[in-house]
């Protein structure tokens, strides 16, 4: 099975700043990786597919990269709204399997 | 609009069996897989797998196979999941999203969530 590492797994930021999340893949997965947002007490919210395909619909401040093992999700000027935590998945083989998660906590 | 709505919550006493229906509307049902995502409380999300709604062929991740059926009746466009010989540790929402292979295999869609609850 692909392991997916995420980090931090959780980090403090302010109204307006950035951020950025890493996921690591314990191989390569190509450009099959994934992110979600999950709101407490709220199904995933698919941001970004295929690494950096926005989702329509999804703010433009939401951004994906990356390829092979290695990805990353930014988020600049953060918004109340995207205090949550953000999920990884990798979609190249099954299981497809996420990342343990980071939440995204106002400072 | 696509929607995946999923029944109410269940509270079942160990060793029973539970049911959780997700029906799916606003898109050709068998163009998609169903998959089935687990989240214990306070945990992340773990992949139980997928159901191709074309052909009913199940994938099962390890750790849900046996006690664990996926299900269709494409004549209602609903996917169901049954849990039998539940146990404590299958307390958890479990959430229907639909899989689309156009998109890297995402899932695009998702229920609300429904959750199980296993006590004596």
């Amino acid at each position: 099975d692909i392991q997916m590492t995420q980090s931090p797994s959780s980090l403090s930021a302010s109204v307006g700043d950035g951020v950025t999340i890493t996921c690591r893949a314990s191989q390569s997965i190509s450009g099959y990786l994934n992110w979600y947002q999950q709101i407490p007490g709220k199904a995933p919210k698919l941001l970004i597919y295929a690494a950096s395909s926005l989702r329509s619909g999804v703010p433009l401040r939401f951004s994906g990269s990356g390829s092979g093992t290695d990805f990353t999700l930014t988020i600049n000027s953060l918004q109340p709204e995207d205090f949550a935590t953000y999920y990884c998945q990798q979609s190249y083989s099954t299981p497809l399997t996420f990342g343990g998660g980071t939440k995204v906590e106002i400072k | 609009q696509v929607q995946l709505v999923q029944s109410g919550s269940e509270l079942k006493k160990p060793g029973a069996s539970v049911e959780v229906s997700c029906k799916a509307s606003g898109y050709t049902f068998t163009d998609y897989v169903l998959n089935w995502v687990r989240q214990a409380p306070g945990q992340g999300l773990q992949w139980m797998g997928w159901i191709n709604a074309k052909t009913g062929n199940p994938i099962y991740a390890q750790g849900f196979t046996g006690r664990f059926v996926f299900s269709l009746d494409t004549s209602v466009t609903t996917a169901y999941l049954q849990i039998s010989s539940l146990k404590a540790e299958d307390s958890a929402v479990y959430y229907c999203a639909r899989g689309n292979a156009d998109n890297f295999h995402s899932s695009d869609y998702w229920g609300q969530g429904t959750l199980v609850t296993v006590s004596s």
